[in-house]
């Protein structure tokens, strides 16, 4: 059973501080990704790793760093949070590959972090 | 990228009657077609998924449907049940991506 966790389900902090959002997978999957959700926007992708150290940006990467240094762990950055970050992050993590189902996205539950 | 719309954003069935939602891609390349339900409070999850070979595939309640011609694929869900409501969201991935594309999402509701 793949199993995704993140660091915290709700987090609350103040303008300018440095966030750190952690996201762990245990199945040895070489992709993970990063997502924010907000209401009538969908998923939108922050940012994907598909192997240690390397990463791609997505959609809306501006404000957002992210860092992997293990292939189980891939952590996403806010250098200076505003309010306009207020949402639900959501993480997830897949096989590479082409075999049937191994482009499955597993979701992490998430976490709710408000910039005040 | 691509470009993925899905129609309609809200959709009220009674309880039985049949459900259909209808995404839209842009990447005529794009190979893969998944549907994933998000239930309130909880994570997406993948309730079913096509490959650009095949035109339909069923699973019990639900199917989805593949037009590649047209560039849309479509989730069905019949005989629909309250644990049905939730939002859907379709998320075609193009050829040699590693990503999904996920649409805005269509939240169904439905009434007992």
């Amino acid at each position: 059973d793949v199993k995704v966790t993140q660091s915290s389900r709700y987090l609350v902090k103040r303008t300018g501080e440095k966030v750190f959002l952690e996201c762990v997978q245990d199945m040895d999957h070489e992709n993970m990704f990063w997502y924010r959700q907000d209401p009538g926007l969908g998923l939108r992708l922050i940012y994907f790793s598909y192997d240690v150290k390397m990463k791609e940006k997505g959609d809306i990467p501006e404000g957002y760093s992210v860092s992997r240094e293990k292939k189980e762990r891939f952590s996403l950055i806010l250098e200076s949070a505003s309010t306009n970050q207020t949402s639900m992050y959501l993480c997830a993590s897949s096989l590479w590959g082409t075999g049937m189902g191994s482009y499955e996205q597993y979701f992490g539950p998430g976490t709710r972090l408000t910039v005040t | 990228g691509e470009n993925v719309e899905q129609h309609p954003s809200t959709l009220s069935v009674q309880e039985g009657d049949s459900a259909v939602i209808k995404c839209t891609y842009s990447d005529s390349a794009s190979n893969y077609f998944p549907w994933y339900k998000q239930e309130l409070g909880k994570r997406p999850q993948l309730i079913i998924d096509i490959r650009s070979n095949v035109g339909e595939k069923k699973d019990q309640r639900i199917a989805v449907t593949l037009n590649k011609t047209a560039k849309h694929f479509s989730l069905h869900i019949t005989e629909t049940q309250p644990e049905d409501s939730a939002v859907y969201f379709c998320a075609p991935k193009p050829a040699g991506a590693n990503n999904l594309f996920f649409g805005t999402g269509t939240r169904l509701t439905v009434i007992p």
